[in-house]
Formats: C-alpha cells, sequence, structure tokens
C-alpha cells in the first residue's frame, strides 16, 4: 500500500536555528497538509496545501513557518527560527482530491526537538 | 466543523468486540463522519469513513444512526496491537478541497491480556 515517508526521523535542532521537514507524499494524491502534536496533546492543523499555493493555514502558522513543494515529489516545511516551543512531532499528510470523501494519509512523522 | 465528543478512555481485554461511540450533535447534512487510529510516536491512520447506516471494512465497522447524531466504531476481537488513541471526526465532504482535519482528545483503547 502507496505511504506517506517523513525524513528525518528526529530532529536535533538549537533555539534559532532554521530547519526544513521532509515528505514524501503519495504519488497521486493532489493535497499536502502538516500537522503537529506536542507531547501528550492534540494533533494540530499547521497548513494545507494545492496546487503550488497554501489552501489554508492556522494561527500557529506564522511567518515563521514557510511550505514548498521543491519538485513533483517532495514536500517540505521549513521553520526559520526554532524556538523551544516548536519542539514537537510533526506529520505529513495527503489526500486525493481534497474533499472529505478522501481520507488523508499520514507519515510517521519527524520528531523535533528545539534545544 | 461539528464538534464531537468521545469518552477519554476505554479498557477491553483480548479477544472481545470492543465499540466507541462518538456523539456529534450538530452534524451537517455534508458531513462525513471518519475514524482515525494512533500509536505512540506514529502519525494517525485512516480506519473507516461512512456517512449513514454501516459500513464494514477488514479492520472495522461503522454505524450510523438515522439522524447522525452520533456514530460507533466496532473492533471484532481486539487484540494488544490495537492499544491506541481512536479519533472520531466529521467533516464537510465539500469543503472546497481544503479538508483540514480538527482532531480532539480521541479515546485511549487499552486492551489487557
Amino acid at each position: 500500500e502507496p505511504e506517506v515517508t517523513q525524513t528525518p526521523s528526529h530532529q536535533v535542532t538549537q533555539m534559532g536555528q532554521e530547519v526544513i521537514l521532509r515528505c514524501v507524499p503519495i504519488s497521486n494524491h493532489l493535497y499536502f497538509y502538516w500537522y503537529r502534536q506536542i507531547l501528550g496533546q492534540k494533533v494540530e492543523f499547521l497548513v494545507s496545501f494545492y496546487n503550488n499555493e497554501i489552501s489554508e493555514k492556522s494561527e500557529i502558522f506564522d511567518d515563521q513557518f514557510s511550505v514548498e513543494r521543491p519538485d513533483g515529489s517532495n514536500f517540505t516545511l521549513k521553520i526559520r527560527s526554532t524556538k523551544l516551543e516548536d519542539s514537537a512531532m510533526y506529520f505529513c499528510a495527503s489526500s486525493g482530491t481534497g474533499t472529505g470523501r478522501q481520507p488523508q494519509h499520514f507519515g510517521d512523522g519527524t520528531r523535533l526537538s528545539i534545544l | 466543523l461539528a464538534k464531537t465528543t468521545q469518552p477519554i478512555s476505554m479498557d477491553s481485554y483480548e479477544g472481545q468486540e470492543v465499540n466507541i461511540t462518538c456523539s456529534h450533535n450538530n452534524i451537517a447534512t455534508n458531513d462525513y463522519i471518519t475514524w482515525y487510529q494512533q500509536f505512540p510516536s506514529q502519525g494517525p491512520r485512516f480506519i473507516i469513513q461512512g456517512y449513514k447506516t454501516k459500513v464494514t471494512n477488514e479492520v472495522a465497522s461503522l454505524f450510523i444512526p438515522a439522524d447522525r447524531k452520533s456514530s460507533t466504531l466496532s473492533l471484532p476481537r481486539v487484540s494488544l496491537s490495537d492499544t491506541a488513541v481512536y479519533y472520531c471526526l466529521v467533516g464537510d465532504r465539500f469543503s472546497g478541497g481544503y479538508n483540514k482535519l480538527i482532531f480532539g482528545a480521541g479515546t485511549r483503547l487499552a486492551v489487557h491480556p
């Protein structure tokens, strides 16, 4: 079964440094998403992306965050200047059409630890 | 987006059937009901989705009464590996292509030997 893959599985970064989290969505999917989950808390929506532009973003997704689809297979999340509170699991997801009828498929996440 | 309410935790034993009920009183006409499963340190995994009546796949069944104000995820003969958090989500199937998922706290299922 096709799956969403994320790299790295664990990223340790000094506060203030830039970090890029990478995702390879399922190949025929058109809609891409990032979510995060702080330890012990709920999964939170960050951003959705379609046709090379952001469709929707949450309040969490401020100017420090950006997303990009640099080629036909990768989807990245960049945090420009990391803060301690950015420590979390970051999940990438993709779906076929983006409507409620098409479920989102998640990767296993990148654990981001900010020191 | 319709709010959902589900039990915080449940306990079961291997081999038993587990039913997790989710309440969504304000569900809208276009809303679908979707259940996800999450193991520790893994991403949520899609289990099942439905609109009304009953849906069954190789993993679970989803029962939705006529008024659609609740739904029940049924896991037949659970094993230890079914210990996970289960999320009930309700969302518009015609959301313009921007189908963000709003997760609640979920139901933490613990299966005991």
